[in-house]
């Protein structure tokens, strides 16, 4: 099956803690994004990447890393400078293409311990 | 004003009533808009494109209007299985960027 797979469900960082999230896609989408989502919010953008080894800031990039060494890939790390990490990360693929639409994966609910 | 700006809700309506959510938008140059819906404590999911033209895709029908900047999604015959947050999804400053309305919530009651 085609998709993005997003892991893991669930993640739970301690303070000072560095944690990383995973995406994959099989889509052979060039472009792959990263959103934050807070309860009763819109998604906002971290970083998106448009072509491996080039990514670029959204507009929530603060205390957010990231990498494209791989199509298929696009981790995320919420560093430790990320003060507030508890939210809903979703990770999305598409066509680069201004008309095409994004295709999500099942999203990482990070919360602090 | 907000880039993209949705009437939060909550909509509750019974089973077979025919129900409509606008949605304004405020970058003038914007040319994709799309509608998704999400599940309670899921990912958005592409529920339509929305076209110049308008389109339709079986009880749902999309519509546009650029004059005005506003995007509209009518149900009909709403089933229980729709109730979920309606997202208006408009590309933004920056062409190849999406921006997320905050969504609308529907609830269809038995």
């Amino acid at each position: 099956d085609g998709g993005i797979t997003q892991s893991p469900k669930y993640l739970f960082r301690k303070e000072g803690q560095n944690v990383t999230l995973s995406c994959e896609q099989n889509l052979n989408h060039d472009a792959m994004y990263w959103y934050r989502q807070d309860p009763g919010q819109g998604l906002r953008l971290i970083y998106y990447s448009q072509i491996v080894n080039d990514f670029q800031k959204g507009d929530i990039a603060e205390g957010y890393s990231v990498s494209r060494e791989k199509k298929e890939s696009f981790p995320l790390t919420v560093t430790s400078a990320q003060k507030n990490p508890t939210a809903f990360y979703l990770c999305a693929s598409s066509i680069w293409d201004s008309n095409q639409p994004q295709h999500f994966g099942d999203g990482t609910r990070l919360s602090i311990l | 004003r907000k880039e993209v700006e949705q009437d939060p809700g909550p909509f509750n309506v019974p089973e077979g009533a025919t129900v409509a959510f606008n949605c304004t938008y405020s970058n003038s140059a914007s040319q994709s808009f799309f509608w998704y819906r999400q599940d309670c404590r899921k990912e958005p999911k592409l529920l339509m494109s929305v076209y110049s033209s308008g389109n339709e895709d079986g009880r749902f029908t999309a519509q546009l209007n650029r004059a005005s900047q506003y995007i509209s999604l009518l149900i009909r015959d709403s089933k229980l299985s729709d109730s979920a947050t309606y997202l208006c999804v408009v590309n933004g400053a920056g062409s190849y960027q999406l921006t997320f309305g905050k969504g609308t919530k529907l609830s269809v009651i038995p």
